[in-house]
């Protein structure tokens, strides 16, 4: 079946490095990604995975996959008080004729605080 | 480039009416999917529209329906309200509908139904 787990909350001091961690069950994922969600708005995407990649970096941003656990991680460097949000883990899932149906996570919520 | 744009952002209606959101996507992106947020069941996948053909449902009832219009723009209909289904509604467009085609997700439409 399809399931994606997070932890639900995570608490950084200002200027540490945060890491969020998601673990999936669907090993025929193709692309794995990462949404954050402030309050009252949508879901912001900041970065995805090619499952037959390993790590992928984005200035603060660094994605670890470990495909054999079925583990991503998500970690920001130098967090700031700006990014105190939800961050949701989403797996692709198999779906006749397309990929495009996405199984979230319930979501970490990170706070940062000086 | 402008975002997905969903209207209205606020609605309130009473059980037994019925209610139609609208959702823009990005210029360019031909495929619409709709996610409905809440706190207890966190994002559920409710279909997804490429070429004015839902190519994807997810496990609603069949008061939840949707179309899409040649211009790519999208319209999601609930009829017979429910006091459950007070939710985020969440458009997403990408370019394709392929796991390498990223969602691109509006703010929202917030439902209460009361």
């Amino acid at each position: 079946g399809e399931d994606v787990e997070q932890s639900l909350f995570l608490s950084v001091r200002e200027g540490d490095s945060s890491v969020i961690n998601c673990t999936y069950t669907d090993s025929s994922s193709t692309y794995l990604y990462w949404y954050k969600q402030e309050p009252g708005a949508g879901l912001q995407l900041l970065t995805y995975i090619f499952s037959n990649m390993d790590m992928k970096q984005d200035q603060r941003l660094t994605v670890l996959l470990n495909k054999k656990d079925k583990h991503l991680s998500l970690r920001i460097a130098d967090t700031q008080t700006g990014d105190s949000a939800i961050y949701f883990c989403a797996e692709t899932a198999m779906f006749s004729g397309g990929y495009n149906k996405l199984i979230f996570g319930a979501g970490t919520r990170l706070a940062v605080h000086p | 480039k402008a975002g997905v744009t969903q209207t209205p952002r606020y609605l309130i209606k009473t059980r037994g009416q019925q209610v139609t959101l609208s959702c823009s996507p990005i210029s360019g992106h031909r495929s619409v999917s709709w996610y409905q947020q809440t706190p207890g069941q966190g994002l559920q996948f409710l279909f997804e529209y490429f070429s004015e053909t839902q190519r994807n449902k997810g496990n609603f009832p069949g008061r939840f329906s949707g179309r899409q219009f040649s211009n790519s723009r999208s319209e999601m209909n609930v009829s017979t309200l429910e006091l459950g289904d007070s939710a985020l509604y969440l458009c997403a467009s990408s370019l394709g509908t392929g796991g390498g085609s990223p969602l691109h997700f509006g703010n929202g439409t917030r439902l209460t139904v009361t």
